[in-house]
């Protein structure tokens, strides 16, 4: 089975600090995204990447950036943390075939105090 | 552009009773069709998918049948139990995405079943 591991279940992190977000697979994916869950606004896309070192912009980046230096690694980062950015967030990957589906993790639930 | 609209819920059901939830699409070509299910504090996890027009997704007594020609991938479940109370939710990839083949989501349905 795939796994989707992200690295923390909760966060807790107090404004204007610098967040680090870490998701790992195990399939050999090409493709990796981070998401955001809020209440009535349902999943938004904030990053993707399609291969090792490239990233492409979501729907609402701003706030945040990502690094991916190893196939099976994708960081989100919140340069300088702030309220309206807590949520959940979801990572997810996949094969880039258009019907290959996605695979999440369980998220992480952040809290910016 | 392309996009997913979802009935809103919550949809509130008793045990045994018959699901459906609607979900219809705006997307140029074929676009690949996907079920997704959230439990509570748990990420989506893949329901089902259909790739091509007339082509029926099933999985654990759910089941969606692509249909170009009203552009609808409805969820349907003969007899809901209180174990599949979760958010659904109806997702498609553009048929011509290139390499990037990002998923567009709906809102999602929050489905509450009772004993």
């Amino acid at each position: 089975d795939v796994k989707v591991t992200q690295s923390s279940r909760y966060l807790v992190k107090r404004t204007g600090e610098k967040v680090f977000l870490e998701c790992v697979q195990d399939m050999d994916h090409e493709n990796m995204f981070w998401y955001r869950q809020d209440p009535g606004l349902g999943l938004r896309l904030i990053y993707f990447s399609y291969d090792v070192k490239m990233k492409e912009k979501g729907d609402i980046p701003e706030g945040y950036s990502v690094s991916r230096e190893k196939k099976e690694r994708f960081s989100l980062i919140l340069e300088s943390a702030s309220t309206n950015q807590t949520s959940m967030y979801l990572c997810a990957s996949k094969f880039p075939e258009s019907n290959s589906p996605l695979h999440f993790g369980n998220g992480t639930r952040l809290t910016v105090t | 552009g392309d996009s997913v609209t979802q009935m809103e819920g919550p949809v509130t059901l008793s045990e045994e009773a018959f699901l459906t939830i609607n979900c219809t699409y705006t997307a140029t070509g074929y676009p690949s069709l996907f079920w997704y299910v959230q439990y509570p504090g748990e990420g989506l996890q893949l329901l089902l998918k259909a790739t091509k027009a007339d082509d029926k997704g099933s999985n654990k007594g759910f089941e969606a049948t692509y249909r170009k020609e009203t552009t609808s991938f409805h969820l349907e479940k003969g007899s809901v139990q209180v174990s599949d109370s979760a958010v659904y939710f109806c997702a498609l990839t553009p048929p011509f995405s290139g390499g990037y083949n990002k998923l567009i989501f709906g809102a999602g349905t929050r489905l509450a079943v009772h004993p």
